[in-house]
């Protein structure tokens, strides 16, 4: 079955480190993979997306990274600030134009990250 | 100012009773999705809709029910056969399917006593 999971259910770390966050999958040909930020008792925020044939995405601290024959993504935060504290999701998408479940997305169970000062 | 609401925001519910829960969005987005998430969990997929007057069902359709009769709302009824509806419940849209970025609403926390 489908199955996709983040490396851990908390990260913790100074602030200055980097923070790196870990989402793998197994029997899934995902399209594009997504990044989400979610603070407690909020909905989630889209931080990044890389599609499958792409190997790397920056933007400001962030970057991710994206390989289809390992079936992982990692996430980076460089120069974690206590801001950054928050549950990080993972979601693959399937499918393409045309299919019956385009946009559909699933998702992991989310990483806590907390950047101690 | 765009963006997508949700209402309530907490809701209290006896056993038995059904409870409709509010998302409108107004990013002219064409796509809608609900999704429920428990404690620890991510997001699991209720039902989606792509266009007005059509939805799918999503992972976890049991003792839900949805309407999309205008392109702005999509609300989502949970049922009295829902056996576990006590969960924080996230609607969200998207654009076409170039830029599937979902836009989420702020959350319904529904609590049933």
């Amino acid at each position: 079955s489908q199955k996709i999971e983040q490396n851990s259910e908390a990260l913790n770390i100074q602030e200055g480190k980097t923070a790196t966050l870990t989402c793998n999958y197994t029997n899934y040909s995902p399209a594009y993979l997504q990044w989400y930020r979610q603070d407690p008792g909020r909905g989630p925020v889209f931080l990044l997306l890389i599609r499958e044939n792409e190997k790397e995405k920056r933007k400001e601290r962030l970057k991710v990274t994206f390989d289809t024959t390992l079936k992982q993504s990692l996430f980076h935060i460089t120069a974690s600030q206590p801001a950054d504290s928050a549950t990080y999701l993972c979601a693959l998408a399937s499918g393409g134009a045309g299919g019956t479940s385009y946009g559909k997305l699933t998702f992991g169970q989310g990483t806590i990250l907390t950047v101690h000062p | 100012d765009g963006g997508i609401t949700q209402s309530p925001k907490y809701l209290f519910r006896k056993e038995g009773q059904n409870v409709t829960l509010s998302c409108e969005q107004n990013l002219n987005h064409d796509a809608m999705y609900w999704y429920r998430q428990d404690p620890g969990q991510g997001l699991r997929l209720i039902y989606y809709s792509q266009i007005v007057n059509d939805f799918q069902k999503g992972d976890i359709a049991e003792g839900y029910s949805v309407s999309r009769e205008k392109k702005e709302s999509f609300p989502l009824t949970v049922t009295s056969a829902q056996k576990n509806p006590t969960a924080f419940y996230l609607c969200a849209s998207s654009l076409g399917r170039e830029r599937n970025e979902q836009f989420f609403g702020p959350g319904t926390r529904l609590t049933v006593l």
